[in-house]
């Protein structure tokens, strides 16, 4: 069975103090890895979409990395408009269904 | 702003009561999700559609739940005889059939059941 995990759960940074999410899972077969990011009572807003072991994306102070047991997220000098529970999801078949980790909860304090 | 559009934003209903949610996806995505959120867990995928067609069903979708995209537009998720069960946010994807495959998501229905 497919399985998405997230970790930490949780994550308190003060502002600039860069850290890493991981994101593992155990799938049959990857099509894509997606990072979004969630802020309460929202839809999650969409990230990154990495497909193949040694992918990275970049966007302003996230960096999205790929292997091929796991993802990490990094967040470098975070600001406190970084705080938002970020999700990771795998994507297995051909028609975008998408599995989802429970999610990292991000609080970045000033 | 022509993103993903979901209403209501928010119902409260009792138990045993039919609820309908609608979804309007970007104009030219073909491909349209429905996935149910409780507090603390990532989205749980429940169905999707490409255009009009139903092509999966998830088993978390009992026979209460019934979804629809006529004319492959819109989308209706429908709760039959609520329960407490289903409080839960249920939102709303839709993505091209080619490409990134990019889910974009909607702004979510909270549903509370009392």
């Amino acid at each position: 069975e497919d399985q998405v995990t997230q970790s930490p759960e949780a994550l308190r940074l003060q502002e600039g103090e860069s850290s890493s999410l991981n994101c593992s899972y155990t799938v049959s077969g990857l099509r894509g890895l997606f990072w979004y990011r969630q802020d309460p009572g929202k839809g999650p807003e969409f990230l990154f979409t990495l497909y193949s072991a040694g992918e990275e994306k970049e966007k302003e102070r996230l960096k999205a990395t790929l292997t091929k047991k796991e993802s990490f997220l990094h967040i470098t000098a975070p600001k406190p408009e970084d705080s938002a529970t970020y999700l990771c999801a795998v994507q297995t078949d051909s028609w975008g269904k998408l599995q989802f980790g429970a999610g990292t909860q991000v609080v970045v304090t000033p | 702003d022509t993103g993903v559009s979901q209403d209501p934003r928010h119902k409260i209903t009792k138990r045993g009561q039919n609820v309908t949610f609608r979804c309007d996806p970007i104009s030219e995505h073909n491909r349209l999700y429905w996935y149910r959120q409780t507090l603390g867990q990532g989205p749980e995928f429940l169905t999707y559609f490409q255009n009009e067609a139903q092509l999966e069903k998830s088993r978390l979708l009992s026979d209460r739940f019934s979804a629809e995209r006529p004319k492959g537009s819109f989308s209706t998720l429908e709760i039959q005889r609520t329960e407490q069960g289903d409080s839960a946010m249920y939102l709303c994807a839709s993505s091209l059939a080619s490409g990134g495959k990019e889910q974009f998501f909607g702004p979510g229905t909270r549903l509370t059941v009392l």
